[in-house]
């Protein structure tokens, strides 16, 4: 049982380049998640989605655009990088609500915009 | 703008020491709370989902209560151990029931 799938692990990008980071989960989870972690700050939400063609923005949405075509897939898009978008980012995803479910974290991808 | 806190920003202890902490958040309209745990160089796992009043939690040697009424929550861990040393978070949904919000956490260091 694979649960959430984050790729890459790692990356490095030059300022201005795109890259789009993947999430996959194998549990049929309507709920998916994009956090950033900055230091001293804990996590904060980038997008979210509560279904295929359902997403909606979070906390720091600028600079960062997503898609849910399916239910397994949220890949989470940097179409310019600057050197604020270096950060650990999380996918997560959530069974059936915020009320009974918890949520079930990939391992990260660290990404550095340099 | 919502506003979930955590308190203290950090703590250090002993091992065999028991401890707790704070989260607070808006006290109208409650939905859920969340405690998470979450392991340097790793990803954070679920700790409790919490959604009444007075509710109260235990895993092992940590426990949670909850009081919605006045907008907070408490996490205890009894005899800490080194293995114990994280940092804990809880979130909130903000705006909207499932838009989860998260505290900026308590790092937990126990020494043995």
């Amino acid at each position: 049982n694979a649960g959430v799938t984050q790729t890459p692990k790692f990356r490095i990008l030059k300022i201005g380049q795109s890259m789009t980071l993947q999430c996959a989960q194998d549990m049929n989870h309507n709920y998916m998640y994009w956090y950033r972690q900055d230091p001293g700050m804990g996590l904060k939400l980038i997008y979210y989605s509560v279904g295929a063609g359902i997403t909606d923005k979070g906390e720091v949405p600028n600079g960062y655009n997503v898609s849910r075509s399916t239910t397994e897939d949220f890949p989470l898009r940097l179409e310019l990088a600057a050197p604020s978008q270096t950060s650990v980012y999380f996918c997560a995803s959530m069974a059936l609500s915020s009320y009974n479910s918890p949520l079930h974290f990939g391992n990260g991808t660290r990404l550095t915009v340099t | 703008i919502l506003n979930v806190e955590q308190s203290p920003q950090s703590l250090h202890v002993q091992e065999g020491d028991s401890t707790n902490f704070t989260c607070s958040f808006p006290s109208s309209n409650f939905y859920a709370l969340h405690w998470y745990r979450w392991e340097t160089a790793k990803s954070p796992e679920a700790l409790f989902v919490m959604t009444l009043n007075g509710d109260e939690k235990k895993k092992g040697r940590i426990s949670a209560t909850l009081n919605t009424k006045e907008g907070y929550s408490y996490l205890y861990i009894k005899g800490s151990q080194p293995e114990d040393s994280a940092t804990y978070l809880c979130a909130f949904p903000g705006g909207a029931t499932n838009k989860l919000i998260f505290g900026t956490g308590t790092l937990l260091a126990v020494q043995p």
